[in-house]
């Protein structure tokens, strides 16, 4: 089975600033899909960022960017210019078409943008 | 607009009842999954179903029954045999075979309290 895990539970960045939230992942297969949610505090929950495990170039979605090392299986998330609407949990999620597309998640990062 | 909707926001149950969660798209897609998020940790999940009138268990599916008659509805009835209900229940979507690693679309969520 699959395991995702993220090691810290909170964090916090001053605004405008640059944060990088780490994630690591445990499969043995070889075509998959990784990806990071956001869910505020309206607790829905919305997608950040995809990455395909088969392309070498990391994804990026304005001032999102994740760190692929599919080697070491980490996807670390990086927010760039922080702002207040960034505070929320985030979650990282594994996903491979053997299991069903089913998504599994790390416990999350509390992430908290100070003014 | 295409989404998934979730209903009730809020529901109360009392100590033997059966609640039922409602969760209806209107996105086409076929799978639907039901998730359990407890306070400060990630999604785990109960059921999920690939195709109408078929669904498998998650990983914490005691207590829980669904049922998939049609495409666009997937409820998920909590019953007296679980032992902890509240939480907060987050329904979600996805597209099977072409397209597969899009990702989940989620409802708004139901927050299930015992009283």
């Amino acid at each position: 089975a699959q395991t995702v895990t993220q090691s810290q539970p909170e964090m916090s960045v001053q605004e405008a600033e640059t944060v990088t939230l780490s994630c690591t992942y445990d499969t043995s297969e070889n075509n998959y899909y990784l990806f990071w949610y956001k869910q505020p505090p309206s607790r829905q929950m919305i997608l950040v960022i995809r990455q395909e495990a088969y392309k070498q170039q990391n994804a990026t979605e304005n001032r999102f960017s994740v760190n692929f090392q599919k080697a070491a299986k980490s996807f670390s998330l990086k927010i760039s210019d922080s702002q207040l609407g960034d505070t929320a949990m985030y979650f990282c999620a594994f996903m491979d078409n053997n299991a069903g597309n089913m998504l599994t998640f790390g416990g999350g990062t509390r992430l908290m943008v100070k003014p | 607009d295409g989404g998934i909707t979730q209903s009730p926001k809020y529901l109360f149950r009392k100590e033997g009842q059966n609640v039922t969660l409602s969760c209806e798209q209107n996105l086409n897609h076929d799978a639907m999954y039901w998730y359990r998020q407890d306070p400060g940790q990630g999604l785990r999940l109960i059921y999920y179903s690939q195709i109408v009138n078929d669904f498998q268990k998650g990983d914490i599916a005691e207590g829980y029954s669904v049922s998939r008659e049609k495409k666009e509805s997937f409820p998920l009835t909590v019953t007296s045999a679980q032992k902890n209900p509240t939480a907060f229940y987050l329904c979600a979507s996805s597209i099977r075979g072409k397209g597969w690693g899009s990702g989940y679309t989620f409802g708004s969520g139901t927050r299930l309290t015992v009283v």
